[in-house]
């Protein structure tokens, strides 16, 4: 059974803060996603990584940066946290291995900037 | 442009009525197609794939080409079926494309 983790569950920061939010796996998935999920927009790509050490822009990476120096963990960085940025942040994976685009989620951290 | 668009973001039946939850993409090839549902305060979790044609706690869902159409549907819509749900596609970079999602409300 797939887990993938996220460090916590609610998050509040001020703003201006730098933030970092990880998210563990422990299937040994090559692809790794951090998504934004906001009501009315569905999800939307922030930054993805294919394996360690590779990252890719998504669709909304301004304010961002990712690291992923480590294949099970995929952090994502708030370099100057912005009210804009309360959000609920999801980061899943997925084998690429497998063949499939099947991605496994984690519970998701809500973060609120004040 | 591939996009999904899931027309309604809110839909509300009666308890024991069809449900029918609306997806459309654009992709001119062959789309590999999901839906996810996320019911409160869980995690978003995969309900059923087109590739692999089963029904998962009810729900069917059908590939259309023709019309480029994966609708989610359920005969006997129940109360527990209340939740987020998302449609995507993955296309050929390994990555989902996903639909904003509509939120099914099942009153009793």
């Amino acid at each position: 059974d797939v887990k993938v983790t996220q460090s916590s569950r609610y998050l509040v920061k001020r703003t201006g803060e730098k933030v970092f939010l990880e998210c563990v796996q422990d299937m040994d998935h090559e692809n790794m996603f951090w998504y934004r999920q906001d009501p009315g927009l569905g999800l939307r790509l922030i930054y993805f990584s294919y394996d360690v050490k590779m990252k890719e822009k998504g669709d909304i990476p301004e304010g961002y940066s990712v690291s992923r120096e480590k294949k099970e963990r995929f952090s994502l960085i708030l370099e100057s946290a912005s009210t804009n940025q309360t959000s609920m942040y999801l980061c899943a994976s997925r084998s690429f291995t497998r063949g499939d685009n099947e991605q496994f989620f984690g519970p998701g951290t809500r973060l609120t900037v004040l | 442009a591939q996009r999904v668009t899931q027309p309604e973001k809110l839909l509300s039946v009666f308890k024991g009525a069809p449900v029918e939850l609306k997806c459309n993409y654009s992709y001119s090839g062959s789309p590999e197609l999901f839906w996810y549902v996320q019911y409160s305060r869980q995690r978003l979790q995969l309900l059923l794939r087109h590739i692999s044609r089963e029904s998962i706690k009810g729900f069917t869902a059908d590939l259309n080409k023709g019309e480029t159409s994966f609708h989610l549907k359920k005969p006997f819509a129940q109360e527990e079926d209340s939740a987020m749900y998302y449609c995507a596609f993955g296309g050929s970079n390994y990555q989902l494309i996903w639909g904003a999602g509509t939120k099914l409300i099942i009153k009793p």
